[in-house]
């Protein structure tokens, strides 16, 4: 079945690059997102990347895709407090749930000062 | 108000209660979403509209009922909630869900419950 696995926890220091790993098993998906969550808050979606791209930059962010692999990984560049949040991956699905997005667990991200 | 909106923002209710979910889109949008947000799970779609028409439910529990009246209004209906349905419960919109377009979603701020 469809399933997007990401690690439950990353801690970074302000200044550093923050990194987002995703996994996912969907080989049909047609376009994956990245979505941050901050506390009492609802989805905010943050960049996407279509399925024939291998890399995305907006601003401070880079999406990079692997096919092959079905690896997402988002970076964050020069990441401050105000990026703690929790990061979610998600695949729109072209399978069993069409058209339905598939979201992963989601990555809480700490930055500390 | 722009975006997703939803009332209440927190709710605590007992078991024998009946409360009702609202949310309303300012987006123009065609489909709307009820999610489930679970501490330490996924985030579980339970159900989706299109053109106010219900294209899903992912085997929701009836004491859980989706009303969409038109395209910018969805609500959900609870009586006899249990206490494990305690959750974040948040609505989407997207433009609609045909296609291969991007259809990506827009979510509100969700409404948390609790329930004694």
């Amino acid at each position: 079945g469809e399933d997007v696995e990401q690690s439950l926890f990353l801690s970074v220091r302000e200044g550093d690059s923050s990194v987002i790993n995703c996994t996912y098993t969907d080989s049909s998906s047609t376009y994956l997102y990245w979505y941050k969550q901050e506390p009492g808050a609802g989805l905010q979606l943050l960049t996407y990347i279509f399925s024939n791209m291998d890399m995305k930059q907006d601003q401070r962010l880079t999406v990079l895709l692997n096919k092959k692999d079905k690896h997402l990984s988002l970076r964050i560049a020069d990441t401050q407090t105000g990026d703690s949040a929790i990061y979610f991956c998600a695949e729109r699905s072209r399978g069993g749930s069409q058209g339905n997005l598939i979201f992963g667990k989601g990555t809480k991200l700490s930055v500390k000062p | 108000e722009t975006g997703v909106t939803q009332t209440p923002r927190h709710l605590v209710m007992g078991m024998t209660n009946k409360k009702s979910l609202k949310c309303e889109q300012h987006l123009g949008h065609n489909a709307m979403y009820w999610y489930k947000q679970s501490a330490k799970k996924p985030l579980e779609l339970m159900f989706v509209y299109n053109f106010k028409e219900q294209t899903e439910n992912n085997s929701v529990p009836s004491r859980f009922s989706p009303e969409c009246p038109n395209s910018s209004h969805l609500f959900l209906h609870l009586h006899t909630l249990q206490p494990e349905d305690s959750a974040l419960y948040l609505c989407a919109s997207s433009q609609d869900r045909g296609g291969g377009g991007r259809h990506e979603q827009f979510f509100g701020p969700g409404t948390r419950l609790t329930v004694l």
